[in-house]
């Protein structure tokens, strides 16, 4: 059964610093990894998908990157915006199924 | 071009009665999943829809049924409403296939008094 983790679960950073947040995933046989955002009590707005053969996309000021190996995913954000503050969430699996982590809640404090 | 779209926005029930849910896919979609999100936490995958049957199920009781219609569309039912079913409930439209991104409508909050 997959299971996939996200730490930290909350963070809190002051506006321009460049953060990352952490994705691990228990079983590797995967299609994509998928990155969200949510806004409180909001739907889900994809962020980044990467393909199993891919290591890393690239959005603006976003950048994921997946290791199936080690089955982590990182999603780096730079200089952060006030604007950036929400729920990010990680989801693994296929556009049949997608099992999501926990999320992290980021605070970027002007 | 529209996205996903669910009705209704928010739904009160109280235990033991029954609720249904919609949601019409992105333009160009012929598939539909469903997805229960509890308060803090990840959403978990009820099921998909293709061909208007159910192709794929998560771990969810026989409570929880739905249905797709031939334009695609999809409705969610969940019947004997425990407290522990209050959440949103999100509704994602894809093309059939395995490496496509789903993409996830606004959500339905349903509370259960």
């Amino acid at each position: 059964k997959q299971e996939v983790t996200q730490i930290p679960a909350a963070l809190s950073v002051p506006e321009g610093e460049n953060l990352v947040l952490n994705c691990s995933f228990t079983d590797s046989a995967i299609y994509n990894l998928q990155w969200f955002r949510q806004d409180p009590g909001k739907g889900l707005t994809s962020l980044l998908l990467i393909q199993s053969s891919q290591r890393e996309q690239t959005s603006g000021r976003l950048n994921a990157s997946l290791d199936k190996s080690s089955g982590r995913s990182t999603l780096y954000i730079a200089a952060s915006q006030p604007g950036d503050s929400a729920t990010y969430l990680c989801a693994v699996g296929s556009a049949r199924q997608l099992t999501f982590g926990s999320g992290t809640q980021l605070t970027v404090l002007p | 071009d529209a996205g996903v779209t669910q009705s209704p926005t928010h739904l009160i029930k109280t235990r033991g009665q029954q609720v249904t849910l919609r949601c019409s896919p992105k333009s160009g979609h012929d598939t539909v999943s469903w997805y229960q999100q509890a308060l803090g936490q990840g959403p978990q995958f009820i099921f998909q829809y293709y061909e208007e049957e159910e192709r794929q199920r998560g771990n969810f009781p026989d409570r929880f049924s739905g249905h797709q219609f031939p334009n695609y569309s999809s409705e969610l039912n969940v019947n004997a409403l425990l407290l522990g079913d209050s959440a949103l409930y999100l509704c994602a439209s894809s093309v059939a296939g395995y490496t496509d991104t789903q993409y996830f409508g606004p959500g339905t909050r349903l509370t259960v008094l």
